[in-house]
């Protein structure tokens, strides 16, 4: 069955400090990749996908996230983070037309 | 505006009553999931429908249901309940025949088990 690892269930940091948010998956075959945002009282919104390409994708927002088969990973990152970005990181995997499966996600404050 | 149309937003029930949900998914999407996200968890897979059947189904009982509708809506039925179904329950909408796209996910309802 398909898992999905968030390791950092908190994070603080500082206006205009660098992101990662670290993702692993298990999962043998090909796999589609996604980070979803959930700001505070609002929905669930994509903020990037891979499906196939270039492993290292770009999302709204100045997202990215890259694709490292070998690692089964699928790290987020943003350069310089604003008080905005205060809000749970997901990250999910699916197969095909499959449910999406979640991490446990992380929750980010960004201090002004 | 997130496209997918959840009602209603917060519904408190008593244990052992039954509840019933509803969704309206995004333009164009065809396929409907039901998601669980209990409290400092991620979303947990419910199950799927796409032409008004089941097509998937995650580790919920028997108590949890569901049903779509020509026009793609959908509704959720949970039977019994207990204070352990108090969650958000998230629905979300896709079209089929985009392989990789991915969910559109609607606010979600608050359900409170008491």
């Amino acid at each position: 069955a398909q898992s999905v690892s968030q390791h950092n269930h908190h994070v603080i940091l500082s206006e205009a400090a660098s992101l990662e948010l670290g993702c692993n998956y298990s999962y043998g075959g090909t796999v589609n990749l996604f980070w979803y945002v959930q700001y505070p009282g609002q929905h669930l919104q994509l903020l990037l996908k891979y499906f196939s390409g270039d492993p290292l994708v770009k999302g709204i927002k100045g997202f990215e996230a890259e694709f490292i088969k070998s690692k089964f990973s699928f790290n987020l990152r943003k350069p310089s983070v604003q008080w905005s970005d205060t809000a749970e990181y997901f990250c999910a995997v699916n197969t095909g037309f499959q449910k999406l499966v979640f991490g446990t996600g992380t929750r980010l404050l960004v201090s002004p | 505006d997130a496209g997918v149309t959840q009602s209603p937003t917060h519904l408190i029930k008593t244990r052992g009553q039954q509840v019933t949900l509803r969704c309206s998914p995004k333009s164009g999407h065809d396929t409907v999931s039901w998601y669980q996200q209990a409290l400092g968890q991620g979303p947990q897979f419910i199950f799927q429908y796409y032409e008004e059947e089941e097509r998937q189904r995650g580790n919920f009982p028997d108590r949890f249901s569901g049903h779509q509708f020509p026009n793609y809506s959908s509704e959720l039925n949970v039977n019994a309940l207990l204070l352990g179904d108090s969650a958000l329950y998230l629905c979300a909408s896709s079209p089929e025949v985009v392989q990789g796209y991915g969910y559109t996910f609607g606010s979600g309802t608050r359900l409170t088990v008491v």
